[in-house]
């Protein structure tokens, strides 16, 4: 495997159920996000993780719980959702948090009912 | 705060045509980083480019160039001779060079381009 993955590709879930999405990073980077893409909405950062530490929570609803338990992997572990929470949930990584350019898996498409 | 305007939402062209993608942006940071990256439909978004705002050179790569000009706060994409697998929304984004907690990216609302045969 090479670059950032993300499973699942594709999520349905109920409002009621729970379910975790996972990303790994191959590229020995020590920077990972989590962005959320809406249609006709401009990419939004959800959270950082720098060295496994959350740096940034971009007033997330608690319903959205990452996890980063190393440098490789990030999870965004999700419970109680709305239909307004159907999205793109693109995973990313980068060298460092501050100057560097940002490496993004392919994404889960995420779907509630 | 900063923002990235791309005006135009949707270009279709006829392949091989010359095309030129937009981006204007605002930003109290008198350096930062600028990025075009590409998200096919396939939906992982491809970096494609970093410039810093200090460096006003105009880059090309292949059929691509960046056209960066921070008196008009516009860092401009075209692609030469345009391809049916270009076809995709290509993202401006702008990032402050900060020494203090991570300040990160801002995106455009993107461009989608269509390249007909």
């Amino acid at each position: 495997e090479t670059g950032v993955t993300q499973t699942p590709r594709h999520l349905v879930m109920g409002m009621t159920n729970k379910k975790s999405l996972k990303c790994e990073q191959h590229l020995g980077h020590n920077a990972m996000y989590w962005y959320k893409q809406s249609a006709k909405k401009p990419l939004e950062l959800m959270f950082v993780y720098n060295f496994k530490e959350q740096t940034e929570n971009n007033s997330v609803p608690s319903r959205f719980s990452p996890e980063c338990p190393n440098s490789s992997h990030l999870f965004l572990h999700l419970h109680t959702l709305q239909p307004e929470d159907s999205a793109l949930y693109l995973c990313a990584s980068s060298q460092g948090a501050q100057t560097y350019e940002q490496y993004f898996g392919p994404g889960t498409r995420l779907t509630v009912t | 705060a900063q923002k990235v305007t791309q005006a135009q939402t949707e270009i279709s062209v006829v392949e091989k045509e010359d095309v030129t993608l937009d981006c204007v942006y605002e930003t109290r940071d008198t350096t930062y980083y600028l990025f075009w990256y590409k998200q096919p439909p396939s939906g992982e978004l491809v970096f494609l480019i970093r410039r810093n705002s200090f460096d006003e050179q105009n880059e090309i790569s292949g059929r691509y160039s960046w056209n960066f000009q921070k008196s008009t706060s516009s860092f401009n994409f075209t692609i030469t001779a345009s391809q049916v697998v270009d076809s995709a929304v290509y993202f401006c984004a702008l990032k402050p060079i900060s020494s203090g907690s991570a300040r990160q990216l801002t995106f455009g609302s993107g461009t989608q381009l269509t390249v007909l045969p």
